[in-house]
């Protein structure tokens, strides 16, 4: 059963625009990941965020992650074409190694 | 690397019909998941593989669904008899990390590009 839940389902921006998505999970984690799923592709890891951080960057992808409120969001700033895509958090609970579990995935839509 | 693949890329069958997907990790990797993607459940871990061996099959759906890792570098699932419900995307996934390590450990996974199966 998927453990988290994202928001918005669907994001359609303008290209240049920041973009924000939003995913909220239910046990304690180890940590939680943010892949990307291009349409009729496999799913591409984009960031790992560990349980005792609370922001991560990397190039135009910011993440944060609030333990206490069991959520996590990822940022795409200036937007490009490219950037549409499903995103899915991912988070490894707590006790365990290697399961990811995945939320229901945000679909975002980049206009050029 | 050629990163994770997976045989066929697309997989029409007839219901009762054996379908056998197949999946060949990254060289390396000690770890390998087989998941289902479909519209209304998301994406689902079936099994994962470590170092060859099944540690957890609790997401198999049914007795009809049978997951195989021989060697290292290939892996099987296999749906017998397939029913038209079983229509989904099927990744395989793996990973460089394994139940050593455990909590510290980098859980990032590499997927293959899916099997699109559809049971008519």
């Amino acid at each position: 059963s998927q453990q988290g839940e994202e928001d918005p389902q669907a994001l359609s921006i303008q290209e240049g625009e920041n973009a924000t998505m939003n995913c909220s999970y239910k046990t304690s984690i180890n940590n939680l990941q943010w892949y990307r799923q291009n349409s009729g592709r496999g799913l591409v890891h984009l960031i790992l965020i560990r349980s005792n951080e609370r922001e991560k960057h990397s190039g135009r992808l910011r993440v944060t992650l609030d333990t206490s409120k069991k959520s996590s969001s990822l940022l795409i700033t200036a937007s490009r074409a490219a950037d549409t895509a499903s995103y899915f958090c991912a988070t490894v609970p707590l006790d365990s190694s290697y399961k990811l579990i995945f939320g229901s995935g945000t679909r975002l839509l980049v206009r050029p | 690397d050629a990163g994770v693949i997976q045989s066929p890329r697309h997989e029409v069958t007839e219901m009762g019909q054996e379908v056998t997907l197949r999946c060949k990790p990254i060289s390396g990797h000690n770890s390998l998941f087989w998941y289902r993607q479909t519209m209304m459940r998301g994406l689902e871990l079936l099994i994962y593989f470590n170092n060859n061996v099944p540690i957890d099959d609790s997401g198999m759906p049914e007795d009809r669904f049978s997951a195989k890792m021989p060697n290292a570098s290939f892996s099987t699932l296999k749906i017998q008899p397939s029913e038209p419900r079983d229509s989904a995307v099927y990744f395989c996934a793996s990973s460089p990390t394994g139940l050593a390590g455990h909590k510290s450990s980098y859980n990032e996974q590499f997927f293959g590009p899916g099997t699109r199966l559809t049971v008519l």
